[in-house]
């Protein structure tokens, strides 16, 4: 079947502007993570959704980050003002409730000029 | 917080020789430990994992053990070949308010020489 998927694959953006990720999980998953994965380091936890709503955000860096996920599947994060430093990939994972096993999209690599 | 740590950063090995990672984690609750597999640009690839409830698991040529005391767990691949060169990553998971997040070691690039 189908894995997660997310798009666009890469992005590039000026400072300062707002920029939208998505990603569309395994039909079924009803859990959704995101995660940020920088050069030469494993991925870092965003937030985790369970079905609509965000049951753990605490990995969000500011308050300038912020995901939803309206409908309990396709899930949107959003990054309003970047900055230089928010370059990397942004990676979405998704898993059956009740299992363990995270199944990775390919990611969107960000680059903030 | 949760922490895990994740040695060697780089490991070369030559083509039928083993391989092998280890990792350790600070959180005593975590309960499910998986390894990851990322070619270069692709996304991590699950390739193996263990529960708390067992010491060892193998899939062909690779194998994870895990001590829960030590609070240790390691990867081992056998029998190496050139397209297992790639970064593997160790993870635990932290559960903490209804989250089952993954905490990331920072990976070892494998090198398996021909």
């Amino acid at each position: 079947g189908a894995g997660v998927s997310q798009t666009p694959s890469n992005k590039v953006t000026e400072k300062g502007k707002y920029v939208e990720l998505r990603c569309d999980p395994i039909s079924g998953h009803t859990a959704l993570y995101w995660y940020r994965q920088s050069l030469g380091q494993g991925p870092e936890f965003l937030i985790y959704f369970q079905g609509t709503g965000a049951a753990d955000d605490s990995g969000l860096p500011n308050d300038r980050f912020f995901a939803v996920r309206p409908e309990g599947s396709v899930s949107t994060l959003k990054i309003q003002r970047t900055e230089r430093g928010d370059s990397a990939v942004y990676l979405c994972a998704s898993s059956l409730v009740g299992s363990y096993e995270q199944y990775f999209g390919p990611g969107t690599r960000l680059t903030v000029t | 917080g949760e922490n895990v740590e994740q040695h060697p950063s780089t490991l070369s090995v030559q083509e039928g020789d083993s391989a092998v990672i280890k990792c350790t984690y600070s959180d005593s609750a975590s309960n499910y430990f998986p390894w990851y597999k990322q070619e270069l640009g692709k996304r991590p690839q699950l390739i193996i994992d263990i529960r708390s409830n067992v010491g060892e698991k193998k899939d062909q040529r690779i194998a994870v053990t895990l001590n829960k005391t030590a609070k240790h767990f390691s990867l081992h691949i056998t029998e190496t070949q050139p397209e297992d060169s790639a970064v593997y990553f160790c993870a635990a998971n932290h559960l903490q308010g209804g989250s089952e997040k993954l905490v990331f070691g920072k990976g070892t690039k494998l090198t398996v020489n021909p």
